[in-house]
């Protein structure tokens, strides 16, 4: 069973583009991150998530959590956005310290 | 800034070989862990570990063991490796704040078993 689900699984876009990657989930969290992966492998965190919506630059987070789900969007897509996008989850506090991932979603931005 | 490093990004090895891959965090941080990445897999849990000597197994030790004997290094053995262990290994590093786990990655480590 996937604790994590997203979609879709892989997206080419046109430089310029709005971007939207979906994140489901079915365990009690305590947050929820995006994570970014380049080719070459580095993993590095976008957005801790709880509650609500976070910006960062041209990247968006928001979360439900009634309906356990969150949305990642870039807005103006830019070649260089190009990577694995993660969604990943911990559990409530007290459950233990493990997290669970997504699959990712590999987005291409073409010039 | 945390920092997560492991002591390869590229590994060929053969079949039967006893390989080591080693990670080393700077912020003290309690809980460590092992990731392996495949295509289509995503990141699946080997074993991780929330203290000196302390182990847990992940969803996927089968051929693996760790070891910590240093709260900054935590180590994964494949004791004899085999060809369905080439794969993308990653090392990270945890710690509680808030009430919120935030973990750190290493770089990885790409594996090549022949």
């Amino acid at each position: 069973k996937n604790e994590v689900e997203q979609s879709p699984q892989n997206l080419t876009a046109q430089e310029g583009e709005f971007i939207t990657i979906n994140c489901s989930y079915s365990v009690g969290i305590s947050a929820l991150h995006w994570l970014q992966q380049h080719p070459g492998g580095g993993i590095v965190s976008l957005f801790m998530l709880s509650s609500g919506k976070k910006k960062h630059g041209r990247l968006i987070a928001t979360i439900n959590i009634q309906e356990k789900h969150s949305s990642l969007h870039i807005t103006a897509s830019h070649p260089r956005d190009s990577a694995v996008y993660i969604c990943a989850v911990t559990q409530e506090a007290n459950t233990g310290n493990q997290f669970y991932f997504g699959t990712g979603t590999s987005l291409t931005v073409i010039p | 800034d945390v920092k997560v490093t492991q002591s390869s990004r590229y590994l060929v090895k053969r079949t039967g070989e006893k390989v080591f891959l080693e990670c080393v965090q700077d912020m003290d941080h309690e809980n460590m862990f092992w990731y392996r990445q495949d295509p289509g897999l995503g990141l699946r849990l080997i074993y991780f570990s929330y203290d000196v000597k302390m182990k847990e197994k992940g969803d996927i030790p089968e051929g693996y063991s760790v070891s910590r004997e240093k709260k900054e290094r935590f180590s994964l053995i494949l004791e004899s490796a085999s060809t369905n262990q080439t794969s993308m290994y990653l090392c990270a590093s945890s710690l509680w704040r808030g009430g919120v786990n935030t973990q750190y990655f290493g770089p990885g480590t790409r594996l090549t078993v022949l």
